[in-house]
């Protein structure tokens, strides 16, 4: 079982507002990741980190941001939210240092933009 | 452009029936591992393969890894309503920056 938790799983706001989706793991992983999942698609990375104070884009661009001060915590922020950021966003983590690059989810955050 | 083109992408079949979900790509991967996610949850591991023509059984469940190391298949002996998912496949690559590029998924369903 998976020690990596999202808050919060359902989140529904209107056009503008700044939204913090929390992602918080316990298994002391270096990496983290934030993906988007739309319907019918393949998750795209939108940011990752590989330690404290590393954060990088990732292959879909995204309008938020993310941090990364403490090694169990990577939230994802959208300064201003617009109808096209409703998707569901899952947050992952592994181990830099294992064999294989096996990633552990969360159970996601469904965000609808009105 | 799509890395992995996973087939079917949808799959609705009765209890009791087998079947295979294909991952197919045109570049090698020093790793391959197969997801299920389950409706308003992520993602969860099923398995790893990490040599060319490696064959691991979980249960029902039997994920082969290609030889070239390009492709993978996971067959469903006598399927079983819980196996109703979604499966993802995701392969990596060393020296791409970051590790995995994830399949559009099979959606499963089995009915009773």
């Amino acid at each position: 079982e998976a020690d990596i938790y999202q808050t919060p799983r359902y989140l529904v706001i209107g056009t503008g507002k700044k939204i913090t989706l929390e992602c918080s793991q316990t298994m002391g992983h270096d990496k983290m990741y934030w993906y988007q999942q739309d319907p019918g698609m393949e998750l795209h990375l939108i940011h990752y980190s590989y330690g404290v104070n590393s954060t990088e884009k990732g292959d879909l661009s995204s309008e938020s941001t993310v941090s990364r001060i403490r090694t169990e915590h990577f939230p994802l922020t959208l300064e201003s939210a617009r109808p096209s950021h409703t998707s569901q966003y899952l947050c992952a983590s592994s181990d830099l240092g294992g064999r294989e690059e096996t990633q552990y989810f969360g159970p996601g955050t469904r965000l609808l933009v009105l | 452009t799509q890395l992995l083109e996973q087939s079917p992408q949808f799959l609705s079949i009765q209890e009791g029936e087998n079947l295979t979900v294909y991952c197919n790509s045109s570049s090698v991967f020093s790793s391959l591992q197969w997801y299920r996610q389950e409706p308003g949850e992520g993602p969860v591991l099923l398995v790893t393969v990490v040599t060319g023509g490696e064959v691991k059984k979980l249960k029902r469940l039997t994920f082969q890894f290609g030889d070239a190391r390009k492709d993978s298949s996971l067959h469903i002996t006598a399927a079983q309503p819980g196996d109703t998912g979604l499966y993802l496949c995701a392969g990596e690559r060393k020296n791409s920056g970051y590790a995995l590029n994830f399949g559009k998924g099979t959606s499963l369903l089995v009915t009773p």
